[in-house]
This record gives structure tokens, sequence and C-alpha cells, in this order.
């Protein structure tokens, strides 16, 4: 089956202390992204991948890092976690065809629901 | 940058009724519109997209419409039922880049 798979789904921690959410998609897709939802501001775009190695910031990327080492994989690191990252975390791949990567449908993962103490 | 602007923020109807979701938009060079929706707790998904060679498309139910000049699209779903009540999110991509950029969101309720 087709997905994109987040882990963890839920994660509870506290400030500063360096976490993962991994990312793994099984489409061979080109594009990559990572997204927060926030109640009233959307869905806001941390960073995005273009391909292995490839990667570039978002509106929000301030606090994050990410990596594309594999085509499947496209982890986001919090290194020091702040309460104002607590949110809802999407990961979304597409096939990235095409003039601009963006410009496919974007399939997203379950999502991470983060709460940083 | 781009920013796109989406009204209103919460829309109720009766079943049967039909809904309609604002986007603008503020860059020209966007040129791909696409629609998601996001039941409670679930994944956006996507409905329908739109490029900007194409003034309206439809899907059953659902449609979408483009005005390139006033930069603006609408999300058009026609006799609603309960089952579409969710969290509808706008989103333009500008050509050249690799960002979406998603609107704030609305949430449809669809009473019986």
């Amino acid at each position: 089956e087709a997905q994109v798979t987040q882990n963890p789904r839920y994660l509870i921690t506290v400030t500063g202390k360096k976490l993962t959410v991994t990312c793994s998609q099984n489409m061979n897709h080109e594009y990559m992204s990572w997204y927060r939802q926030d109640p009233g501001l959307g869905l806001r775009q941390i960073y995005y991948s273009m391909n292995v190695e490839v990667t570039d910031k978002g509106d929000v990327p301030e606090g994050y890092k990410v990596s594309r080492k594999e085509k499947r994989n496209f982890p986001l690191i919090l290194e020091s976690p702040s309460p104002n990252q607590t949110s809802l975390y999407f990961c979304a791949s597409s096939p990235g065809t095409g003039f601009s990567f963006s410009n496919q449908p974007q399939h997203f993962g379950d999502g991470t629901r983060l709460s940083i103490l | 940058g781009e920013n796109v602007e989406q009204h209103p923020s919460t829309l109720s109807v009766q079943e049967g009724d039909s809904a309609v979701i604002k986007c603008t938009y503020s860059d020209s060079a966007s040129n791909y519109f696409p629609w998601y929706k996001q039941e409670l707790g679930k994944r956006p998904q996507l409905i329908i997209d739109i490029r900007s060679n194409v003034g309206e498309k439809k899907d059953q139910r659902i449609a979408v419409t483009l005005n390139k000049t006033a930069k603006h699209f609408s999300l058009h779903i026609t006799e609603t039922q309960p089952e579409d009540s969710a969290v509808y999110f706008c989103a333009a991509s500008i050509l050249g880049t690799d960002k979406l950029i998603f609107g704030t969101g609305t949430r449809l309720q669809v009473f019986p």
C-alpha cells in the first residue's frame, strides 16, 4: 500500500531534549515536505526536499533541521525543542515531476502530535 | 512572499444546500491551486486541484473556479451531505519555486 509513515504519532517531552520525527514514503517520490498545523494558522511549511541531499527552507524553518540522505526518508530534527514548537506535524510527499516540484498532489502522513513542556 | 487568504473560517449549511469557500493569493506567478479536506483527527487529503491554464474544473459535487485576473479561486460543493463536514484548506504553488502555501482553513459543518 502506497503510504507516508511518520513516527512517533504522539510525543510528550521537555524543553531542550533533542528529538527526531521520522518520515518514510514507499512511492519513490522525489519531493518531500514537513508542515506544522496550528489552530487558526493552517498548515505552514517548515522544510522541503526536491531530491536526495537537496533541501530548502519553507516559511517557518527556525528551530528545525532536516536531512535527505535517502530518497524514501526525510526526518525532522528538533535540536533543542521549546514550548512554541508544540504542534501537530505532517510529513508529505509528491512525485515532483514537472518544472515545479510542489505543483503535484501531496500525500500526507497521519501526523505527529508533539507536546513540549 | 506568497500569501493565501481563505474565507470564511467557519461555514454552517443545511444538508442539500451548497457551500462556497474562497481564497485569494498574492503572487501572480502562482500556477497550481489544490484543495485539501481534513476530517477530524485525520490527515489532509486532496479533493480537487486546478492549474492556471484552466478556469474551472468539476468532479461530481465538487468544483473549483479560478480567476487569474482577480487572483482568487473558489471551492464549490453542491448538494452537501453530513460527511462533507471537515476542515478545507486551499493552497497555492508558485511557478519556479518548490513552496506550497496553504490558507488558514475553513471548518464546514453540514447539519442534517
